[in-house]
């Protein structure tokens, strides 16, 4: 079975462009979760979805970001504008339902740079 | 505030060595410690996971050692080979109304393995 699928892997922008960022989960997963990873703050949860419906979005950083879970095999998250501290790599991560605590997958990330 | 803290922020073993990393939580409401690998280029993946109510589990080469009182749980690495070489990081979760499967990250350790 395909593992989480990100895209695009790479992505080079000027500030004040409109980035969006791609993931497509493992089938049958119900959970979702947008993470970003830098050298400064490590790894951060952004926000996490459960059946296509946002349960968390504390960690979004204000109001330029935002993500959406259209249906249950795709998910975006956006940043508009960006701006050169946006610069990060973003993981999606999903895991399925399941009795206890069920390990997330990840897929590869989506290296963003703002110049 | 930084609920998981971890440590060494990199380690250097030499092949056949053991390898400890450690980490230190603050939430007593914490009920799940995974650790997970990440190769550069790569998302996390999960390495091995303890709950609170053992002290100890094995798998392989690896093995997490938990101490609830002091709130401190180790990864140690036995018979450490260079493909080990890697970014570890430590993590914790609870089960809730709000915070299923929300996982708070270390901020991770760089592990190199000498031939």
């Amino acid at each position: 079975d395909a593992g989480v699928i990100q895209s695009p892997r790479h992505e080079v922008t000027e500030m004040g462009q409109e980035v969006t960022l791609r993931c497509k989960p493992i089938s049958g997963h119900d959970y979702l979760f947008w993470y970003r990873q830098t050298m400064m703050r490590g790894l951060e949860l952004l926000i996490y979805f459960n059946n296509n419906v946002p349960i968390d979005d504390s960690g979004m950083p204000e109001d330029r970001f935002s993500a959406k879970m259209p249906n249950a095999s795709f998910s975006t998250l956006k940043i508009q504008p960006s701006e050169p501290r946006d610069s990060a790599v973003y993981f999606c991560a999903s895991s399925p339902q399941g009795i206890g605590h069920q390990p997330q997958h990840f897929g590869d990330g989506t290296r963003l740079s703002i110049l | 505030q930084q609920q998981v803290k971890q440590s060494p922020q990199s380690l250097i073993v030499q092949k056949g060595g053991i390898s400890i990393i450690n980490c230190a939580y603050e939430n007593t409401a914490f009920d799940y410690f995974p650790w997970y690998q990440q190769f550069p280029g790569k998302g996390p993946a999960l390495l091995i996971a303890i709950r609170p109510d053992v002290s100890e589990k094995k798998e392989g080469r690896f093995t997490i050692s938990f101490n609830k009182s002091a709130k401190q749980f180790s990864l140690h690495i036995m018979d450490s080979q260079p493909g080990d070489s890697a970014t570890y990081f430590c993590a914790a979760s609870m089960e809730g109304r709000g915070s299923n499967y929300k996982l708070t990250f270390g901020k991770g350790t760089l592990l190199t393995v000498n031939p």
